[in-house]
């Protein structure tokens, strides 16, 4: 299987424990997002890395949460200090740009991961 | 702040309907992808638009991106029962981030 892979799949903690969640691209994709998603609703974006660079993280991005990519490779996101309002859906999205002067030619799709479903209690 | 926002939010039909749903916005953007999600996955990527008017087609789904590319719609023919999900645009403002839609959750009664 050569998609996207996220693990675990599921997380149950309790409010005040540290979790961290690992994202394992497409091997050949040099961008990685991460993605979170709470019931009934669409993805909302939380921060993405060219290689091994964070270029940009949100609002929604406290300070307990944190993200890497050492290696450009594998990612992680861990959250410090979970409170329930943590839980959702964290996903994990890669894609490659490929270096272009047009916009256009330079795109590519980004590919999903089953995502990784945490609940604080 | 760009919003994607998506009708109608909730969908309920008998196979062989068909159905359109709706994905707008005051921005415009660069390319706009819809995606399928069912329960405890991730999203599937459907189909990609990039040019204002384009239409494109799979299967029994026809995609169109506005002729301004702020809009876009789904319309699906015959829906079956596995058609149901969530449907959900994702649109790229240009900066390589995206920007989803509120979602429509489409259920086909058999």
């Amino acid at each position: 299987d050569t998609g996207v892979s996220q693990d675990p799949r599921h997380k149950i903690t309790k409010r005040g424990q540290n979790v961290t969640f690992r994202c394992d691209p497409i091997s050949e994709h040099n961008r990685l997002y991460w993605y979170r998603q709470t019931l009934g609703q669409g993805p909302e974006f939380l921060t993405y890395f060219q290689n091994e660079a964070q270029l940009e993280k949100s609002r929604l991005l406290s300070d307990r949460f944190s993200a890497e990519r050492p290696k450009g490779s594998f990612s992680t996101l861990e959250i410090q200090r979970t409170e329930q309002g943590d839980s959702a859906m964290y996903l994990c999205a890669s894609r490659y740009i490929r270096p272009s002067k047009d916009v256009q030619s330079s795109y590519n799709e980004q590919f999903f991961g089953p995502g990784t479903r945490l609940t604080v209690l | 702040t760009q919003l994607l926002e998506q009708s109608p939010q909730f969908l309920s039909i008998q196979e062989g309907e068909n159905l359109t749903v709706y994905c707008n916005s005051s921005s415009v953007f660069s390319s706009l992808q819809w995606y399928r999600q069912e329960p405890g996955e991730g999203p599937v990527l459907l189909v990609t638009v990039v040019t204002g008017g384009e239409v494109k087609k799979l299967k029994r789904l026809t995609f169109q991106f506005g002729d301004a590319r702020k809009d876009s719609s789904l319309h699906i023919t015959a829906a079956q029962p596995g058609d149901t999900g969530l449907y959900l645009c994702a649109a790229e403002g240009g900066t390589y981030k995206y920007i989803f839609g509120t979602g429509t959750r489409l259920k086909v009664l058999a």
